[in-house]
């Protein structure tokens, strides 16, 4: 059984459109994130929620907009997508939020590459 | 500030030769977590190890170890006796336990084995 799952893993879009990615986890975890790695392997947070509550907000433009409806849940939508977005995105999970920090493994989804033409 | 530096940008091995890769973070914090994790070229990342900042014993699990010394800030893992399976990028992460909470990668060092 898949314990993160991310949906679509190849996404190829034109410049200006709109686009989701899915995430999933059955892990029963209580906080869910969204990471950006660029072509250079550099991985950087985007967002995090934890039951449901954006937690963490890193400096993302706003054309990216995480929802989560339940906690197994966090989609990232990204409006106007632009050439610099073009990157693989992973979404992650991890048990328990404690005193504002976590610092429990992370369990990462396959990842979905992400290109703007 | 918190950051990580993992200096070897990308290391060649023969299999069986041992290999050592290097982390160094730096925090002021008197506790923290570091962690390893390995991105095969699948892409998913896994995770390896977590140290908390109290626990300076060396770790060992099979051909894997890991070497946490505080005087130096640094957290370095040595795979022993290298297969072809090992070729990943191999990132090291830091995070704080308390504050706002941030987990810093570091830009990961690709290591590839030769048959």
């Amino acid at each position: 059984d898949t314990a993160v799952s991310q949906t679509p893993k190849y996404l190829v879009t034109q410049m200006g459109n709109d686009k989701s990615i899915k995430c999933e986890q059955n892990l029963g975890h209580d906080t869910m994130y969204w990471y950006k790695q660029d072509s250079k392997k550099f991985l950087k947070i985007m967002f995090s929620y934890n039951n449901k509550e954006l937690i963490i907000n890193e400096t993302v433009p706003n054309r990216f907009s995480p929802k989560s409806p339940d906690k197994a849940h966090l989609n990232l939508h990204i409006n106007s997508l632009e050439l610099g977005d073009s990157a693989v995105y992973f979404c992650a999970s991890s048990q328990e939020w404690t005193s504002g920090a976590s610092y429990n493994e992370q369990f990462f989804g396959p990842g979905t590459r992400l290109t703007v033409l | 500030a918190q950051k990580v530096t993992q200096a070897q940008t990308e290391i060649s091995v023969v299999e069986k030769e041992d290999v050592t890769l290097d982390c160094v973070y730096e925090t002021r914090d008197t506790t923290y977590y570091l962690f390893w994790y390995k991105q095969p070229p699948s892409g998913e990342l896994v995770f390896l190890i977590r140290r908390n900042s109290f626990d300076e014993q060396n770790e060992i699990s099979g051909r894997y170890s890991w070497n946490f010394q505080k005087s130096t800030s640094s957290f370095n893992f040595t795979i022993t006796a290298s297969q072809v399976v090992d070729s990943a990028v191999y990132f090291c992460a830091l995070t704080r336990t308390s504050g706002t909470y941030k987990y810093i990668f570091g830009t990961g060092t690709r290591l590839k084995v030769l048959a």
